[in-house]
């Protein structure tokens, strides 16, 4: 059972928005600005989409974008395109295991 | 350009010790980053298992869940960091990452990754 809870799927139209949630508690997403978000398709090594919250690597696409409001973090991608298709995971710095992941976003563009 | 790659057994008996090298090249370990490992089961999410900075400070954070089985280590001159995990059983089954936390002096996020090492626990 992962320490942060994330929507086990979510879809959308090529063209749309969609937002993947990331919920923890105080001792984590919502007690620090580090939340970070990674992209995994399938066989491959996840890749750093967003740091410290809304931070995005260089090379990353700006249709990725990244939010916290309490104990909950979001990451929006818009512009879906067929290659956003691939899992998500959640990330946070946490008081009491240090690094906690969520259990993963599966993003199907329909 | 920084990579990490990981290698070790691809097959660990139940009750043995699983060993993970972790060779970076393009940059050196001992300089101000942290280095983890995590772990993802077939078919599941991903699963810290700790970090280390380097061997020369012993600053070291594992998960709690692992930490009784768990040594992480580095060697600067061979620019390496590896994980043991000791009695392992088929719930230790899974593809092994070791990753680079970025941010410098910090555990916040994971910047860099290898590809991974799928190890199987079974007799």
């Amino acid at each position: 059972q992962s320490a942060l809870t994330q929507p086990a799927s979510v879809s959308g139209s090529p063209g749309q928005s969609i937002t993947i949630s990331c919920t923890g508690t105080s001792s984590d997403v919502g007690g620090y600005n580090y939340v970070s978000w990674c992209q995994q398709h399938p066989g491959k090594a996840p890749k750093l989409m967003i740091y410290d919250v809304s931070k995005r690597p260089s090379g990353v696409s700006n249709r990725f974008s990244g939010s916290k409001s309490g104990n909950t973090a979001s990451l929006t991608i818009s512009g879906l395109q067929a290659e956003d298709e691939a899992d998500y995971y959640c990330c946070s710095y946490t008081s009491s295991t240090f690094v906690a992941f969520g259990g993963g976003t599966k993003v199907t563009v329909l | 350009q920084v990579q990490l790659q990981e290698s070790g057994p691809g097959l660990v008996k139940p009750s043995e010790t699983l060993s993970l090298t972790c060779a970076v090249s393009g940059y050196s370990i001992s300089s101000a980053y942290y280095w983890g490992w995590i772990r993802q089961p077939p078919g599941k999410g991903l699963e810290w298992i700790g970090s280390i900075y380097h061997s020369g400070s012993g600053s070291t954070y594992y998960n709690p869940s692992l930490k009784s089985r768990v040594t992480i280590s580095t060697d600067s001159s061979k620019s390496q960091i590896s994980l043991k995990l000791s009695s392992v059983t088929a719930a230790d089954t899974a593809v092994y990452y070791c990753a680079r936390h970025g941010g410098g002096n910090s555990i916040r996020y994971f910047d860099l990754w290898g590809r991974g090492t799928l190890v199987t626990v079974s007799s």
